[in-house]
């Protein structure tokens, strides 16, 4: 089966780091993905790795490790607005995304 | 990147009854999908609607329930049928482009 496990809230400061982790066990693995969702809205597109290492995009940058079945979402500089849900994917076999079961991210002042 | 419009954007039906959500996407794509999104939880997969062949259900999903269409490249629709208020939730249509994939804005969907 498909299994992608997140931290379901976190909180932290305006100005920090944070890390969200993400694991996941799935048949086959082409990819994995980030997306930011704000209440009430659609999720964006934050990131892909499909390869080992660090991929650093501004504040945000995502994290793979295939062999450990495991990545993560680094935010740098937390501004209020950062207060979102974060969604790891993977696009495991075929074309469809696995969602995992999402972040709550609260930031505060 | 790809524009996804989706329409209702927001309903509120009766038990029993069925509703049809539109998706509208402002280039050819070939591969479509259908989300579901309860209340506070994460998006599940209902179904993945390619042009030209019967959408492929997820385990837990069945045609009779979300009959879709696939009319041409750019359209999908995701019935709702015999609602009942477990049904309440967003409906997301996605699209593959690439190796990214975009959402629509979603369907809010609330039944009595």
């Amino acid at each position: 089966g498909q299994n992608i496990d997140q931290p379901t809230e976190m909180t932290a400061t305006e100005g920090a780091i944070v890390q969200i982790n993400c694991t996941y066990q799935t048949s086959g693995f082409n990819g994995l993905f980030w997306y930011q969702q704000h209440a009430g809205e659609a999720p964006t597109f934050l990131s892909y790795n499909v390869l080992d290492g660090l991929e650093e995009k501004g504040r945000f940058s995502s994290f793979l490790s295939r062999s450990k079945g495991y990545s993560y979402l680094l935010l740098k500089e937390l501004q209020m607005k950062d207060s979102a849900s974060y969604l790891c994917a993977v696009r495991a076999d075929t074309d469809k995304l696995i969602f995992g079961t999402g972040t709550r991210l609260q930031v505060f002042p | 990147s790809a524009v996804i419009s989706q329409k209702p954007s927001r309903d509120i039906c009766q038990r029993g009854t069925s509703l049809t959500i539109q998706c509208q996407v402002d280039s050819q794509v070939t591969m479509m999908f259908w989300y579901r999104q309860q209340p506070g939880q994460s998006l599940t997969l209902i179904a993945t609607a390619n042009q030209g062949s019967e959408a492929t259900y997820e385990s837990g999903f069945v045609i009779d329930k979300f009959p879709i269409s696939r009319p041409n490249l750019t359209f999908s629709t995701l019935t709702v049928s015999n609602m009942s208020p477990e049904d309440s939730s967003i409906y997301l249509c996605s699209v593959l482009q690439g190796y990214e994939q975009f959402f629509g804005p979603g369907t809010r969907l609330t039944v009595l």
